[in-house]
């Protein structure tokens, strides 16, 4: 079993360039988060899923943004990369119950 | 404003000692989980504590969920080398339009040296 996978691994970006962040699972899981990872600050959440077709928005959505045409894939879109977007990216499923997360290896990301 | 603070932030520690990481929060929340994060990877779930009271086990890892659902802590008995890591605790809570929603605490970064 696949689980969550996620793409690329690690990406480097200048400043005012766009990107998207793949992450799909097979598990069939209609929950569907992605995460930002900063030294010191656990995960926020930037936006999340309960379903195909429906997303809302995190703790931190600024400079993102999310799409769920399928109940496997949940892309995340960076516009106009900014330095402050530089951070490991994690893309994460749920089943409705019970209510164990699994987490994607992460991407790396670097905006200089 | 973190809504779950975990405490603390670092631990270093000598093979063998016991330890005990807490996190608290002022909210209550239907479920807490406790992750464990390797460098270079995703976190990986320990357990899921749903119930006031709750205990469980997993080997020489205790967690506990306080009485009010507000705060939990994760007690490492004779702690080694294996257990390095990244501790994470993360909170569910059904209110409003977040259900589904989990918010984690920053984490305890554990060393145990050999």
């Amino acid at each position: 079993n696949a689980g969550v996978t996620q793409t690329p691994k690690f990406r480097i970006l200048k400043i005012g360039q766009s990107m998207t962040l793949q992450c799909t699972q097979d598990m069939n899981h209609n929950y569907m988060y992605w995460y930002r990872q900063d030294p010191g600050m656990g995960l926020k959440l930037i936006y999340y899923s309960v379903g195909a077709g429906i997303t809302d928005k995190g703790e931190v959505p600024n400079g993102y943004n999310v799409s769920r045409s399928t109940t496997e894939d949940f892309p995340l879109r960076l516009e106009l990369a900014a330095p402050s977007q530089t951070s490991v990216y994690f893309c994460a499923s749920r089943q409705d119950s019970p209510y164990e997360q699994y987490f994607g290896p992460g991407t790396r990301l670097t905006v200089t | 404003t973190q809504l779950l603070e975990q405490s603390p932030q670092f631990l270093s520690i000598q093979e063998g000692e016991n330890l005990t990481v807490y996190c608290n929060s002022s909210s209550v929340f239907s479920s807490l989980q406790w992750y464990r994060q390797e460098p270079g990877e995703g976190p990986v779930l320990l357990v899921t504590v749903v119930t006031g009271g709750e205990v469980k086990k997993l080997k020489r890892l205790t967690f506990q969920f306080g009485d009010a659902r507000k705060d939990s802590s994760l007690h490492i008995t004779a702690a080694q080398p294996g257990d390095t890591g990244l501790y994470l605790c993360a909170g569910e809570t059904h209110r409003g339009s977040t259900l589904g929603r989990l918010y984690f605490g920053r984490g305890t970064q554990l060393t145990v040296w050999p």
